[in-house]
């Protein structure tokens, strides 16, 4: 079975905390994509990162960053110095090598930067 | 500017009519995708075309009708929908339909039935 498991239903942190979200998952497949999706209040889903299974370097964008460990099937996100505007639901995604149509969310974490 | 635009942005609709949500994507991309989004629950994937081509019915009713001109419009066509169909109707696109290809969503279609 695929699956991805978004365990933090809800996150509040403070302005200028460092904060991790969590992302497992699950696949019996050797070639597959993890995504991140932002969606803020407006409804959109933004496109933060892909990452094949073959590629386990970390990856820093600004003060985001990802980690991405196969060992334990996990593709974590951390936004460093969090800022009000990061405040959103964020989801992880898994495709499989069955195609796009087959992506496979997770049910999302609401993250809440307070000023 | 987002790639993808949908239109309209709110809509609220009685049961008994018939409306109609439009999506446009600008990124030269040949599969289009519905996703539904309701409060406290998984997004759904409803519909999928590749080359104005219908690939896949997420058994969605038949009260949701889509259409896809082109590779660059697709429609959802509503009518006498349930209370229960209120949500979030997102429309995406992506290059191609192979695993990797990412997903670009638009900024969704806030639908309320009343």
């Amino acid at each position: 079975a695929q699956k991805v498991t978004q365990a933090q239903t809800e996150i509040s942190v403070v302005e200028k905390e460092d904060v991790t979200l969590d992302c497992v998952y699950e696949t019996r497949d050797t070639t597959y994509y993890l995504f991140w999706y932002k969606q803020p209040p407006s409804g959109e889903l933004v496109f933060l990162i892909r990452r094949n299974s073959f590629d386990e370097q970390n990856e820093i964008s600004g003060r985001y960053s990802w980690n991405f460990q196969k060992s334990t099937s996990s593709f974590n996100f951390t936004i460093t110095a969090s800022q009000v505007v990061d405040s959103a639901v964020y989801f992880c995604a898994l495709s499989p090598p069955s195609g796009t149509y087959k992506y496979i969310f997770g049910t999302g974490t609401r993250l809440k930067v307070l000023a | 500017e987002t790639g993808v635009t949908q239109t309209p942005r709110h809509l609220v609709m009685g049961m008994t009519n018939k409306k109609s949500l439009k999506c446009e994507q600008h990124l030269g991309h040949n599969a289009m995708y519905w996703y539904k989004q309701s409060a406290k629950k998984p997004l759904e994937l409803m519909f999928v075309y590749n080359f104005k081509e219908q690939t896949e019915n997420n058994s969605v009713p038949s009260r949701f009708s889509p259409e896809c001109p082109n590779s660059s419009h697709l429609f959802l066509h509503l009518h006498t929908l349930q209370p229960e169909d209120s949500a979030l109707y997102l429309c995406a696109s992506s290059q191609a339909l192979t695993s990797g290809n990412t997903i670009y969503f638009g900024e969704g279609s806030w639908l309320t039935v009343v």
